[in-house]
């Protein structure tokens, strides 16, 4: 079984450029939850999706961050336009549904570096 | 609040010593635990999990971890470390009546000495 594909691993850009980062979840998996991970922290849950609505974005910083769902499958996570705090690690997450009980599945994330 | 606490930021140890991480919790509700591992490059991996029932849960590669709630606290431990256990570790917790938001520590980096 494949696990939790995203891309790109590793994304250097430019203050005040765009960026975008892609998240393919685990096959049948309906939830799938975005994490920041800032160097020497855990992760800090950004927004999750049930199927393609976005449940629980309280997190997401809406005046630069987007994400989107497309079809209740991939994702994908945006910063328009980005800024030096922006560095981190951002991780794609998914789980069969929503619950503490279920295990969430973790893809390798991508570390975004903004000069 | 909700919070994870890992007080050891970094711990080093012997190959074939015995480890425990430590992980202290705060939480409203009764608590689901876990400790995931995270080695560099890659994502994060469940080692085991706390729902309910016996307080010490058996893990993979070797890990076990026990549950005081008295303490607040759900250790990670290993009677003998391998070179390849050198990794970052977290404790993190959510809840039964929560949606699945993990509330991470900030980690605890494990350095294995040959």
């Amino acid at each position: 079984e494949a696990g939790v594909v995203q891309s790109p691993r590793y994304k250097i850009i430019e203050k005040k450029q765009p960026v975008a980062f892609w998240c393919n979840p685990i096959s049948g998996h309906n939830t799938l939850y975005w994490y920041l991970q800032n160097l020497g922290q855990g992760p800090e849950l950004l927004i999750r999706y049930e199927n393609e609505e976005a449940v629980d974005d309280s997190q997401l910083p809406k005046d630069r961050f987007s994400a989107e769902r497309l079809k209740g499958v991939d994702s994908t996570l945006k910063i328009q336009p980005a800024e030096l705090g922006d560095s981190a690690v951002y991780l794609c997450a998914s789980s069969p549904v929503a619950g503490g009980f279920y295990e969430q599945f973790f893809g390798p994330g991508t570390r975004l570096t903004v000069l | 609040a909700q919070s994870v606490t890992q007080p050891d930021i970094h711990i080093t140890v012997s190959e074939g010593a015995s480890l425990e991480l430590r992980c202290n919790y705060s939480y409203g509700a009764t608590p689901y635990l876990f400790w995931y591992v995270q080695s560099p490059g890659q994502g994060l991996q469940l080692l085991l999990k706390y729902f309910s029932g016996d307080t010490l849960v058996q893990g993979i590669k070797g890990f076990e971890a026990e549950f005081k709630r008295s303490q607040s606290s759900f250790n990670l431990r290993k009677p003998s470390v391998h070179w390849s256990d050198a990794a970052e570790y977290f404790c993190a917790v959510t809840g039964s009546s929560n949606t699945g938001k993990l509330i991470f520590g900030q980690g605890t980096t494990l350095q294995v000495k040959p």
